[in-house]
């Protein structure tokens, strides 16, 4: 199975930067995800990496080590739309594993 | 438009009673999924099915049912519904079943079920 762990809350002010870590444990892997959650609302799709290294998308980027079992998701140039819960997810096999996530809190 | 769509979005039901939750997604997905979440917890896969007449269990799969006779669509089953099944639920395709690529997954917009 799968084991991630990533931090519950985190808090930064406007236009900071801000770091969530996401550490797993898997007994198969393809590929880790980042998605995310307004309250609500359905997770939408951010990131994607299968590879090891920095992949980047605008403001957001996303690092995976697969040796490590470690990833981060960073956020630039935050925005208040930007307060929301980032999920972390495993692709074993065929199942996908999620973390709990970490609630982003954007303060003015 | 490309989407996933769930019917009901919010559903109040008695113990016992068997219902239905469906999902269809217009994408040509070979991949589809059930998920659970409830606060804490975060998303919980129930079901998946990596393609028509294909389905295997997730991490929580007891309690429900699905089938896959269609490739736009996986209903889940709840056949007799307990209050420990009150939660959010989600129904996700992506375009590959497995390995690396085309994994990401598109969800639906979630169906809120209470079970009184």
């Amino acid at each position: 199975g799968q084991n991630i762990d990533q931090p519950t809350e985190m808090t930064a002010t406007e236009g900071a930067i801000v770091q969530i870590n996401c550490t797993y444990q898997t007994s198969g892997f393809n590929g880790l995800f980042w998605y995310q959650q307004h309250a609500g609302e359905a997770p939408t799709f951010l990131s994607y990496n299968v590879l090891d290294g920095l992949e980047e998308k605008g403001r957001f980027s996303s690092f995976l080590s697969r040796s490590k079992g470690y990833s981060y998701l960073l956020l630039k140039e935050l925005q208040m739309k930007d307060s929301a819960s980032y999920l972390c997810a495993v692709k074993g096999d065929y199942k996908l594993s999620f973390g709990a996530g970490t609630t982003v809190t954007v303060r003015a | 438009e490309a989407q996933v769509t769930q019917n009901p979005r919010y559903l109040i039901t008695v113990t016992g009673k068997k219902l239905t939750v469906t999902c269809s997604q217009n994408m040509n997905h070979e991949y589809m999924s059930w998920y659970r979440q409830d606060p804490g917890l975060g998303l919980r896969q129930i079901y998946y099915s990596m393609n028509v007449e294909v389905t295997d269990k997730g991490d929580v799969p007891e309690g429900y049912k699905v089938s896959r006779k269609e490739k736009r669509n996986f209903p889940l089953i709840l056949e007799s519904p307990s209050p420990n099944q009150t939660s959010l639920y989600f129904c996700a395709s992506s375009f590959s079943a497995g390995g690396p690529i085309g994994n990401e997954q598109f969800f639906g917009p979630g169906t809120r079920l209470t079970v009184l």
